[in-house]
């Protein structure tokens, strides 16, 4: 049973335009949460994260956005560059754990 | 030089051999993990380590053992391989004392097949 899926396998954008990557969980007890990203070849480099008592947190072109009531969080690219082109994985901490949803592909078309 | 090592990068055995994949680290972290990556399961978590004293099994640890030798080094061994544990596995490292410790620190993983 997974407890954090991102139900979009991939997605592809043009260069410039947002891109919208979306993972939802079902533990209530979660209280932190993160992202991800990885390059092929490499392992995945953490990108930002937010704190469950939050709703939104930025980071230059990087926004996640935490939907408690929903159990739905959102990662927000504004502009995406085809340097952006990588598997984004969404991550879930509950107690010392982090529990990871199975990853979506973005591609980004110059 | 990459602050999280894994050696070797990548292997092919075969049924029923032993192997032993490992990660070294220079962050200073006490914290230590092994997690395996499957297509369309994402990562999942098989063993993790708090400091060298301390071993703790993961979501998915049957079939596999750990040894922390040290501070700085976390080995995985797969005692009789078998094809299903054919993956992509990843070493990950965290500062506990960093406010964010979830943020982990990954190796570039070693791709294991089991024929």
């Amino acid at each position: 049973d997974q407890q954090v899926k991102q139900n979009s396998p991939s997605l592809s954008v043009q260069e410039g335009r947002i891109s919208i990557l979306n993972c939802d969980y079902t533990n209530s007890m979660f209280d932190y949460f993160l992202w991800y990203k990885k390059y092929p070849a490499e392992g995945p480099t953490f990108l930002i994260s937010i704190s469950s008592i939050k709703d939104k947190n930025e980071d230059g072109r990087f926004t996640v956005f935490l939907n408690k009531s929903a159990k739905h969080l959102s990662l927000h690219i504004v502009p995406s560059q085809p340097g952006d082109s990588a598997v984004y994985f969404c991550a879930a901490r509950a107690g010392n754990k982090l529990v990871f949803g199975a990853g979506t592909i973005l591609r980004v078309k110059s | 030089d990459a602050d999280v090592t894994q050696t070797p990068r990548n292997r092919i055995t075969k049924t029923g051999k032993r192997i032993m994949l490992e990660c070294s680290q220079t962050k200073g972290h006490d914290r230590m993990y092994w997690y395996r990556q499957d297509p369309g399961l994402g990562l999942r978590l098989i063993y993790y380590s708090f400091d060298v004293k301390d071993i703790n099994k993961g979501e998915i640890s049957d079939g596999y053992s750990v040894s922390r030798q040290a501070q700085a080094k976390f080995s995985l061994s797969l005692e009789s391989a078998i094809p299903n544990q054919t993956a992509l596995y990843f070493c990950a490292t965290s500062d506990p004392r960093d406010r964010g410790r979830e943020k982990l620190f990954f190796g570039s993983g070693t791709q294991l097949s089991v024929l």
